[in-house]
């Protein structure tokens, strides 16, 4: 079964400075699709950004962009210019590009949360 | 506008009782999902349907029930057989393709 690791609870950050999330994933499937979710304090999940495991190329959505090493299962999250909206809860994610046990579910982490300060 | 309702917003139950908690979607998505989310535990699926009158149990389907009468509707039955129901609810739903989640606001439910 596929598992999503987020090592780090808690992370904190200054407006304006850059802060990277760490997630790890294993999985013996080589086609698979990773995501990153916020969740602000109104508890609603939004997407942030996605990647494609079949893509080389890192995902970029203006501030936000990802590390993907796929070799080493690993998904970092990469926020530049923070800003004081960007607290909140953030989740790794992934999702089997094959309908499986789980079907089309995602599977999550356990979460960081980003507090971000003035 | 499209999107995933869940309802209620709150919801307190008394032990021993059975509740529902809806969720509704106009994104004619074929797939939805039932998550639980408690502190520090990310969230955990219960149960998901991939079409109508097809669901099947995910990590944590003991003590739940659903049932997928009609592509838009998801509801989750929380029954009394589920020993610690006070949590975070979200449901979601996909095209069931290559693409992400849509979530709803979610329900908090507390047993009193």
């Amino acid at each position: 079964a596929q598992t999503v690791t987020q090592s780090q609870p808690e992370m904190s950050v200054q407006e304006a400075e850059t802060v990277t999330l760490s997630c790890t994933y294993d999985t013996s499937e080589s086609d698979y699709y990773l995501f990153w979710y916020k969740q602000p304090p109104s508890r609603q999940m939004i997407l942030v950004i996605r990647q494609e495991a079949y893509k080389q190329q890192n995902a970029t959505e203006n501030r936000f962009s990802v590390n993907f090493q796929k070799a080493a299962k690993s998904f970092s999250l990469k926020i530049s210019d923070s800003q004081l909206g960007d607290a909140a809860m953030y989740f790794c994610a992934y999702r089997s590009a094959f309908a499986n046990q789980a079907g089309t579910a995602l599977i999550f982490g356990k979460g960081t949360t980003l507090s971000v300060s003035s | 506008d499209g999107g995933i309702t869940q309802s209620p917003k709150y919801l307190f139950r008394k032990e021993g009782q059975n509740v529902t908690l809806s969720c509704e979607q106009n994104l004619n998505h074929d797939a939805m999902y039932w998550y639980r989310q408690d502190p520090g535990q990310g969230l955990r699926l219960i149960y998901y349907s991939q079409i109508v009158n097809d669901f099947q149990k995910g990590d944590i389907a003991e003590g739940y029930s659903v049932s997928r009468e009609k592509k838009e509707s998801f509801p989750l039955t929380v029954t009394s057989a589920q020993k610690n129901p006070t949590a975070f609810y979200l449901c979601a739903s996909s095209t069931g393709a290559n693409t992400e989640a849509f979530f709803g606001q979610g329900t908090r439910l507390t047993v009193v």
